[in-house]
């Protein structure tokens, strides 16, 4: 069975503080995909990054990054200088390579005030 | 290029009455998903099409729900003697098919059930 824990319900942060969402996963599959989605206030979901489970480098794009520990099943996701446009709904996601189904967190309410 | 094109966009019925819910995926995309996003619980998977294998419907919460997809594009979602509970955004995504491909979701049906 494939599990993606977000424990961090919401947040709520000033602009330009730098916030990290905790993504924590579990599979018994030896080859699977994380991604993380966007959700805005607008409703529709935006892919944002995927990072298969032979590939722990970090990966830095512009002011989001994305840290993947296979020894701790965490895929946390860092904004760092958070601006009010950040503000969304931020879904990890998980896919077994044994299967399509998309398995998703619950969610974390991130909220950027001016 | 055009994205997943889901409608209606809402739709308000009466319980007991039956719905149908449609999604155009992108074009040349092989997979298509339906999932469910209720308040506060996150995205839940329903059912899975890939090309012309037999669906993935372990989601599928009662068999009140099912789903088709004709000639491998258009899909419609159906729920008969609809119930309170249904009340949700229904979310079609699509994608080119292999495990590591990210998907590309629409921007739902808000279906409210009276």
């Amino acid at each position: 069975a494939q599990k993606v824990t977000q424990a961090q319900t919401e947040i709520s942060v000033v602009e330009k503080e730098d916030v990290t969402l905790d993504c924590v996963y579990e599979t018994r599959d030896t080859t699977y995909y994380l991604f993380w989605y966007k959700q805005p206030p607008s409703g529709e979901l935006v892919f944002l990054i995927r990072r298969n489970s032979f590939d722990e480098q970090n990966e830095i794009s512009g002011r989001y990054s994305w840290n993947f520990q296979k020894s701790t099943s965490s895929f946390n996701f860092t904004i760092t200088a958070s601006q009010v446009v950040d503000s969304a709904v931020y879904f990890c996601a998980l896919n077994g390579g044994s299967n399509y189904k998309l398995t998703f967190g619950k969610g974390t309410l991130l909220t950027v005030n001016p | 290029g055009a994205g997943v094109s889901q409608s209606p966009s809402n739709k308000v019925t009466e319980k007991g009455k039956d719905v149908e819910l449609r999604c155009d995926p992108i074009s040349g995309h092989t997979a298509l998903y339906w999932y469910r996003q209720s308040l506060g619980q996150g995205l839940e998977f329903l059912i899975y099409f890939q090309g012309n294998s037999a669906p993935d419907k372990s989601g599928l919460p009662s068999d009140r729900f099912s789903a088709e997809r004709t000639g491998g594009s258009v899909s419609t979602l159906t729920i008969q003697r609809t119930q309170q509970e249904d009340s949700a955004v229904y979310l079609c995504a699509s994608s080119r098919g292999e495990p590591n491909s990210p998907l590309h979701f629409g921007n739902g049906t808000r279906l409210t059930v009276t």
